[in-house]
C-alpha cells in the first residue's frame, strides 16, 4: 500500500487561509468516507485535528475544516496562527482492510 | 480522562525480538479498536497493526506481516506488539493509538507518547 500524496510544505502569513490536498486512490481517499487528518509538532504524538472527512473532534478550532472530491482529500486551515506551524498527515481507511498515512506537509506561518 | 502509556522500547539487534505494551484507562478499552502506528526518525506515519475491540481481528500492514503480532488483554485493558525477526527499517517510535469507534472507522481520536525501538548490531 503506497502512502498518499500530500505536498512537502505549505506556506502561509498570519490570518490568511492555507490548504493541504491529500491523494490516493479510490481503493482508499475515494472509496470511503474515513479520511482523518493529524497535527504534529515536533517530539510530540499527532492529534486528530478532523475525522469521517469533515467532522471536528471536540476542542479542535472551527478555523480546521475538511472536504473530499474523488480521490483528494483536503484540510484547510483558516485564519492562519503561529501555533499552527507543524506537520500535517492525512490518513485514510483501505480496500485492503489497512490504514494508509500520507506523505505529510510541514506547515509554515511566514 | 483517556491515558495510554507504552512500554518495552529499546536496544535490539537485528533479527532479534521485542514485545511492546500499551497500558490504557479513562475508557471501556474492549469497545474500541486500537492501532500500532510507528514513525522512523525524521519520517512519517506508518500504520502498523489494528486490532479490533474485544480482539476479535487482528490487522496488518504489509512490511510487518508474518513478523509482528498484535493482541490485547481486557482484563488488564493492555495492548501488545510482538515484534520478531526485527530489522534495521523497523527502527523507530512507536505509538499506540485508541480508534475512535470500530477497526475501519475514521480517526485515531487518543495516542500514547510513544516508545523509541532501535534495531542495530
Amino acid at each position: 500500500q503506497s502512502a498518499l500524496t500530500q505536498p512537502a510544505s505549505v506556506s502561509g502569513s498570519p490570518g490568511q487561509s492555507i490548504t493541504i490536498s491529500c491523494t490516493g486512490t479510490s481503493s482508499d481517499v475515494g472509496g470511503y468516507n474515513y479520511v482523518s487528518w493529524y497535527q504534529q509538532h515536533p517530539g510530540k504524538a499527532p492529534k486528530l485535528m478532523i475525522y469521517d472527512v469533515s467532522n471536528r473532534p471536540s476542542g479542535v478550532s472551527n478555523r480546521f475544516s475538511g472536504s473530499k472530491s474523488g480521490n483528494t482529500a483536503s484540510l484547510t486551515i483558516s485564519g492562519l496562527q503561529a501555533e499552527d506551524e507543524a506537520d500535517y498527515y492525512c490518513n485514510s481507511y483501505t480496500s485492503s482492510i489497512t490504514y494508509v498515512f500520507g506523505t505529510g506537509t510541514k506547515v509554515t506561518v511566514l | 480522562e483517556v491515558q495510554l502509556v507504552e512500554s518495552g522500547g529499546g536496544l535490539v539487534q537485528p533479527g532479534g525480538s521485542l514485545r511492546l505494551s500499551c497500558a490504557a484507562s479513562g475508557f471501556t478499552f474492549s469497545s474500541y479498536a486500537m492501532s500500532w502506528v510507528r514513525q522512523a526518525p525524521g519520517k512519517g506515519l506508518e500504520w502498523v497493526s489494528g486490532i479490533s475491540g474485544g480482539g476479535g481481528g487482528t490487522y496488518y500492514a504489509d512490511s510487518v506481516k508474518g513478523r509482528f503480532t498484535i493482541s490485547s488483554d481486557n482484563s488488564k485493558n493492555t495492548l501488545y506488539l510482538q515484534m520478531n525477526s526485527l530489522r534495521a527499517e523497523d527502527t523507530a517510535i512507536y505509538f499506540c493509538a485508541k480508534s475512535t469507534h470500530f477497526f475501519g472507522s475514521s480517526g485515531f481520536d487518543y495516542w500514547g507518547q510513544g516508545t523509541l525501538v532501535t534495531v542495530s548490531s
